[in-house]
């Protein structure tokens, strides 16, 4: 199994400019979650996913900040426009979910931004 | 809600010294718990978990009981190395919600 696959896994782009982060989740996973991590803040859900259908998007900072799940294997990320606070590391995770329980989160390596 | 506290980091410890990592939760039922590792530039790995009260995980010398009458799940280990250093996040899971602890650093010096 890949594993959760993120990209890119380095963005390096200056303020006021669009970002868009990918996520395919593990195969038969039908849960997934986007993170941010900083040292101020640390780990931070910005959003959850079940069966592709938003859940809880309480997370999401403003409305710079979308994402989307248009199928089972594939996520997006998007800010725009971004500004230097975004910067930070960018986690999504997966997790197969029955009922309602969910059972462990497995995470991507995460994309690493950088806003100029 | 649901929450966890972790103890406040950083660790500092000398190889092979005993290590116990705090964490507590609240919760409004009985929820399953996990220990995440996160090494340097890499993501969050589970650890270990325990779903139901007096359940013991275990992984790679690592081991934490579920204790329902003090809502707590202590992360141990006998002997640390070197190759331990990484943060560590205590977790719950109940129902919908899933909650992280802020993390615990582990620096373990040769």
């Amino acid at each position: 199994d890949a594993g959760v696959i993120q990209s890119p896994r380095h963005e390096v782009t200056e303020m006021g400019q669009e970002v868009t982060l990918r996520c395919k989740p593990i195969s038969g996973h039908n849960s997934l979650f986007w993170y941010r991590q900083t040292m101020m803040r640390g780990l931070e859900l910005l959003i959850y996913f079940n069966n592709n259908v938003p859940i809880d998007d309480s997370g999401m900072p403003e409305d710079r900040f979308s994402a989307k799940m248009p199928n089972a294997s594939f996520s997006t990320l998007k800010i725009q426009p971004s500004e230097p606070r975004d910067s930070a590391v960018y986690f999504c995770a997966s997790s197969f979910a029955s009922g309602n329980s969910y059972n462990e989160q497995f995470f991507g390596p995460g994309t690493r931004l950088t806003v100029l | 809600g649901n929450s966890v506290t972790q103890m406040e980091g950083p660790v500092t410890l000398s190889e092979e010294a005993f290590l116990t990592i705090n964490c507590t939760y609240t919760a409004t039922g009985y929820p399953s718990l996990f220990w995440y590792v996160q090494y340097p530039g890499e993501g969050l790995q589970l650890l270990l978990k325990a779903t139901k009260a007096d359940d013991k995980g275990s992984n790679k010398g690592f081991e934490a009981t579920y204790r329902k009458e003090t809502t707590s799940f202590h992360l141990e280990k006998g002997s640390v190395q070197v190759s331990d250093s990484a943060v560590y996040f205590c977790a719950l899971n109940y129902g919908q919600n899933f909650v992280f602890g802020p993390g615990t650093r582990l620096s373990v010096l040769p």
